[in-house]
């Protein structure tokens, strides 16, 4: 069964502009969600897509936002990027919001 | 609110030997789950294992082993032997259930392991 996966794996924007990012979750897992990694911050929870609906979010700011689509695959946006949202984004899907999550290899964000 | 603390930043070992890395949990919620994962250096976490907090039994899986203590409130992890490949960043995580939050995880920094030969 395939894994995880993000696209792109890497990308680097400019302030001001916004970013797209996808992710593909395992086959049958209806719950996306995405994490931040920065060395500052560490690891933190984005937000959490179940049946296309956004059930869980973090503290984060209206700039992120996310969908899901009916075959689970989700995308998350970052409009008017800043230097501080250069991060590793990382997906994760699992079966359901009690089951344990499994990641994508992430896509690395640069914000020149 | 709940905080996960890995006091350990970064060990080092030498291949073979043993190596215990320390996770301390908070939580209000008596229903919760625990989670260890590891980082290589390609970046991608790989999941280990998980606990819910009924389940106090440790758990061994090969050369990895996991000691559940809700009485402090830790969740360590050893590894038997260590090898090479074993070093990475391994993270351990919280996520509670009774908030409704059960898909959230709280992540501790980290603890980078080297394994030298």
């Amino acid at each position: 069964k395939a894994g995880v996966t993000q696209t792109p794996r890497y990308l680097i924007k400019t302030r001001g502009q916004q970013v797209t990012l996808s992710c593909s979750p395992i086959s049958g897992h209806r719950s996306v969600s995405w994490y931040q990694q920065t060395p500052g911050q560490g690891l933190q929870f984005l937000f959490e897509y179940f049946s296309e609906t956004q059930r869980n979010k973090g503290n984060f700011p209206g700039r992120f936002s996310g969908r899901q689509f009916s075959n689970s695959r989700s995308e998350m946006n970052v409009s008017t990027l800043e230097l501080g949202d250069s991060a590793l984004y990382l997906c994760a899907s699992s079966l359901g919001d009690r089951n344990e999550q499994f990641f994508g290899p992430g896509t690395r964000l640069t914000v020149l | 609110a709940q905080k996960v603390t890995q006091a350990q930043t970064e060990i080092s070992v030498v291949e073979k030997e043993d190596v215990t890395l320390d996770c301390v949990y908070e939580t209000r919620d008596t229903t919760y789950y625990l989670f260890w994962y590891k980082q290589p250096p390609s970046g991608e976490l790989v999941f280990l294992i998980r606990r819910n907090s009924f389940d106090e039994q440790n758990e061994i899986s090969g050369r990895y082993s996991w000691n559940f203590q809700k009485s402090t409130s830790s969740f360590n992890f050893t590894i038997t032997a260590s090898q090479v490949v074993d070093s990475a960043v391994y993270f351990c995580a919280l996520s509670e259930v009774g908030t409704g939050t059960a898909s959230k995880l709280t992540f501790g920094t980290g603890t980078r392991l080297q394994v030298t030969l």
